[in-house]
């Protein structure tokens, strides 16, 4: 499995645009970059999931370089609602996906 | 609402008690798992079934014991459990077994006297 590497925790301001970036130099050609968000004391859910370029749905985008080493998510005008650990995940059809630290992202007025 | 529906939300039991929670998802899939969330902690990835059989069990101790009996219920019974394994305990699924989206449950917070 890929392994990911991502920040450990953000800081924002409501209105702001957000963009988290994950790290996976070990990406294979078969693997998918999926986000997932979560709140405390729930499950995660799933954001967006993406193979390569971009890809855009009512909550986020998700960029990805050509070389898909690595991705970036964005959060369009956050708010205190988004407040959340966010979870970068690689892998392909085959595996279940692996779970790390997330990104503590924490939005403030 | 995800699709996954996990009871008890709440689990409190003594080490020597024997508990099972239970999952159900009404989403057609193949692939259900069971991750375990302690404080502060990454989820750990405990068990994977596709197709009701067990394809993955990831150094579990025995005293988590799974059970899927169709492709829509699992279960994790639980014995002799110790005060660590305290933790939300996160039922999921998906289509088939890996990279699609996973659905997860609300979870069954367990707490361990």
């Amino acid at each position: 499995l890929a392994k990911t590497t991502q920040p450990i925790s953000m800081d924002s301001y409501e209105g702001q645009e957000v963009n988290i970036t994950c790290s996976h130099n070990n990406i294979a050609t078969n693997d998918y970059i999926t986000w997932y968000q979560q709140f405390p004391s729930q499950g995660p859910r799933f954001i967006i999931q993406g193979y390569k370029t971009k890809v855009t749905n009512e909550v986020a985008s998700l960029f990805i370089p050509a070389d898909r080493k690595s991705s970036t998510l964005s959060l369009p005008r956050v708010s205190l609602s988004d407040t959340a650990v966010y979870y970068c995940l690689v892998g392909d059809m085959g595996t279940a996906l692996i779970f790390g630290k997330g990104t503590t992202l924490s939005v403030s007025s | 609402e995800t699709g996954v529906t996990q009871t008890p939300r709440h689990l409190v039991m003594g080490m020597t008690n024997k508990k099972s929670l239970k999952c159900e998802q009404h989403l057609g899939h193949n692939a259900m798992y069971w991750y375990k969330q302690s404080a502060k902690k990454p989820l750990e990835l405990m068990f994977v079934y596709s197709l009701e059989e067990r394809v993955e069990n990831n150094s579990v101790p025995s005293r988590f014991s799974p059970e899927c009996p169709n492709s829509s219920h699992l279960f994790l019974h639980l014995h002799t459990l110790q005060p660590e394994d305290s933790a939300l305990y996160l039922c999921a699924s998906s289509q088939d077994r890996g990279g699609n989206t996973i659905y997860f449950g609300e979870g069954s917070w367990l707490t361990v006297v």
